[in-house]
């Protein structure tokens, strides 16, 4: 079956332009989480879904960073005035709860340049 | 705060030997535990997890160990094949639904 997909793969941009980067999620998965990956680094948590909306946004690194998901299934981080540090691997997962376990199927994530 | 540390960044393993990667955790209140592959332009792909009420899982050719005692967290590969050359993160879940991840070991297999 289809996993977690995102768009763009790549995304160049200028420091201090507008990006939206685009989650789809595993059909089904109520749980939706955005990872961002420096290189060289592991996944660090931004904000995770549980249904439509934001259970937890606490990695979110400051208020140019927003994400959505209005219907439950697609989101949306939308990053504004970008800045060369935001450049990254933005990662996405979702995941269907069952007994407390929480399996976090990862997309392949968008390649986000800032120059 | 709470981190989940790696040993050691690079690991070099004959083909068809196994391989051990080491994970160190400081956050004794995490419950559960998950190694993740990830190769290159590609996202981390789950490999095997393992809850705190547990010291030892097996899956296919792979092992993880828990050690509660001294907070470490092992993953073991038999018979290593070239398909194994990736890096390797692992990750703990408090409860809170966020994963935390480690910086990651890259292990290369010599053919």
């Amino acid at each position: 079956g289809a996993g977690v997909s995102q768009t763009p793969s790549n995304k160049v941009t200028e420091k201090g332009k507008y990006v939206e980067l685009r989650c789809d999620p595993i059909s089904g998965h109520t749980a939706l989480y955005w990872y961002r990956q420096s290189l060289g680094q592991g996944p660090e948590f931004l904000i995770y879904f549980q249904g439509t909306g934001a259970a937890d946004d606490s990695g979110l690194p400051n208020d140019r960073f927003f994400a959505v998901r209005p219907e439950g299934s697609v989101s949306t981080l939308k990053i504004q005035r970008t800045e060369r540090g935001d450049s990254a691997v933005y990662l996405c997962a979702s995941s269907f709860h069952r007994g407390g376990i929480n399996e976090q199927f990862f997309g392949p994530g968008t390649r986000l340049t800032v120059l | 705060g709470e981190s989940v540390g790696l040993h050691l960044p690079t690991l070099s393993v004959q083909e068809g030997d196994n391989s051990i990667i080491n994970c160190a955790y400081s956050n004794s209140a995490s419950d559960y535990f998950i190694w993740y592959k990830q190769e290159s332009g590609k996202g981390p792909q789950f490999i095997i997890d393992i809850r705190s009420n547990m010291d030892k899982r097996q899956g296919q050719r792979v092992t993880v160990l828990l050690n509660k005692t001294v907070k470490h967290l092992s993953l073991q590969i038999a018979a290593t094949q070239p398909g194994d050359s990736a890096v390797y993160f692992c990750a703990e879940n408090s409860g809170n639904e966020k994963l935390t991840f480690g910086t990651g070991t890259r292990l290369t297999i010599i053919p």
